[in-house]
């Protein structure tokens, strides 16, 4: 079975300090990881992917096989990071995309 | 392109109702994911239907049911609706063609049972 877990449900950090939102993932196989945001009114979307080893405003996530895990990192935060990050998961061939309960990142100015 | 649609994008029901709600994915997609998103569950996996058929489910009870039609639009059914079914209910649609697992999602519709 796939799990995703995102310990934190609230994460506040300081505009200007570096942000950490943690994803540790339980998944026999190799798993392609991903990164959804969700701003305030709007729609679930893409942030970033693990296997395009991109960096999307300014955040970064690190497939650690060993730890399994897959944290989102930003060395500054900004107040327009300010919303909902959901870590998600997909096994291979035909599995379905696994989520993480999600995590709310508030950036105070 | 247009996005993923979903109708209506609100509802209100009475427990022992039932509902359908509507899902059209972006063209060319041919996978379709239902989610439920609740403050303390977050997103849960409803199902998955590619090209008519379902293809994943979920740990939903059997209230919850779904189809997909040729044109990959694609609805889901809850029946005897219960008031812990409020919720928004997102749909999700990609082109799951092995390289690309994106999903993209839609507004999402917001039930409310009273």
């Amino acid at each position: 079975a796939q799990r995703v877990t995102q310990p934190e449900k609230l994460l506040s950090v300081f505009k200007g300090a570096p942000v950490e939102l943690k994803c540790n993932y339980s998944y026999s196989g190799s798993p392609e990881l991903f990164w959804y945001v969700q701003y305030s009114r709007q729609r679930l979307q893409l942030l970033l992917r693990h296997i395009s080893r991109e960096s999307i405003k300014g955040f970064t996530a690190d497939l650690n096989k060993g730890e399994t895990s897959f944290h989102l990192k930003k060395p500054f935060a900004q107040e327009e990071d300010s919303a909902m990050y959901y870590c998600a998961l997909k096994g291979g061939g035909y599995q379905k995309v696994t989520f993480g309960t999600g995590t709310k990142l508030q950036v105070i100015p | 392109k247009a996005g993923v649609t979903q109708t209506p994008r609100y509802l209100i029901k009475t427990r022992g109702q039932q509902v359908t709600l509507s899902c059209s994915p972006i063209s060319g997609h041919r996978s379709v994911s239902w989610y439920q998103q609740t403050p303390g569950q977050g997103l849960q996996f409803l199902f998955e239907y590619f090209s008519e058929t379902q293809r994943n489910k979920g740990n939903f009870p059997g209230r919850f049911s779904g189809r997909q039609f040729s044109n990959s639009r694609s609805e889901m059914n809850v029946s005897t609706l219960e008031l812990g079914d409020s919720a928004l209910y997102l749909c999700a649609s990609g082109k799951d063609s092995g390289l690309d697992n994106e999903q993209f999602f839609g507004p999402g519709t917001r039930l409310t049972v009273l």
